[in-house]
């Protein structure tokens, strides 16, 4: 059974940082790319950033209001994905959710979610 | 970037049909044929209903159908019942290696 799971969310101060993990079981993971996503309390949903396989260098991409502040990694050998948020805002509390993927360059769908990891950005 | 537009609530009753659009741009919806519609229930994570505009998942039952004319993509939904009751999200690629979404419909199954 495809699974992803999200830690290490939780309450932390504007301006400083906070990293999730995404662990995965029940598939390649270094065949997939993962996409993380975020939804704001009573709020749509957002995409954040992808990053691809190693065979497209594990590049990635983000969205505009978190291009420069926050950044993706993957250990394919422990099947983990983090993503590595900076310089945090209040309005960056949301509920994040890690995905698998589909694509290579393009990487525009998920198919697999998880349950999602709450940060609460606040003073 | 601005978010695609998508009513903010639809309804129907048990066994009728309905249509929830996505209005983009032609650097969106319009411009590429990667467009993919979440299903949310209260709580939960998103769940992929369609993909690639038109394309649907095993396990998703065939009521559920996208489509797309210029810049608006389509879902319909056929024969309602009670559990399509939730929250759907449509996802564009919008170029440049980047996704937008619409705000969100809110499904009544009266």
């Amino acid at each position: 059974e495809v699974q992803v799971v999200e830690s290490g969310g939780g309450l932390v101060q504007p301006g400083r940082s906070l990293r999730l993990s995404c662990t995965a079981s029940g598939f390649t993971f270094g065949d997939y790319p993962i996409s993380w996503f975020r939804q704001a309390p009573g709020k749509g949903l957002e995409w954040v950033g992808f990053i691809r396989v190693k065979a497209y260098g594990e590049s990635t991409e983000f969205a505009a209001s978190v291009k420069g502040r926050f950044s993706l990694s993957r250990d394919d050998s422990e099947r983990i994905a983090y993503l590595q948020m900076n310089t945090l805002k209040t309005e960056d509390t949301a509920v994040y959710y890690c995905t698998r993927a589909l694509g290579t360059m393009i990487v525009a769908v998920s198919d697999y979610w998880g349950q999602g990891a709450l940060v609460t950005v606040s003073s | 970037q601005s978010a695609l537009t998508q009513p903010r609530s639809v309804s129907g009753s048990p066994g009728q049909s309905v249509t929830i659009s996505c209005t983009g741009t032609s650097s969106d919806v319009g411009g590429y044929n990667y467009v993919t519609w979440y299903q949310q229930h209260p709580g939960k994570a998103p769940k992929r209903m369609i993909y690639d505009v038109s394309k649907r998942p095993s396990g998703v039952p065939d009521r559920f159908s996208g489509s797309k004319s210029g810049n608006t993509a389509s879902l319909t939904i056929s024969g309602l019942q009670a559990e399509d009751e939730g929250d759907y999200y449509c996802c564009s690629y919008a170029g440049s290696y980047t996704l937008i979404f619409g705000g969100g419909t809110k499904l009544t199954v009266l």
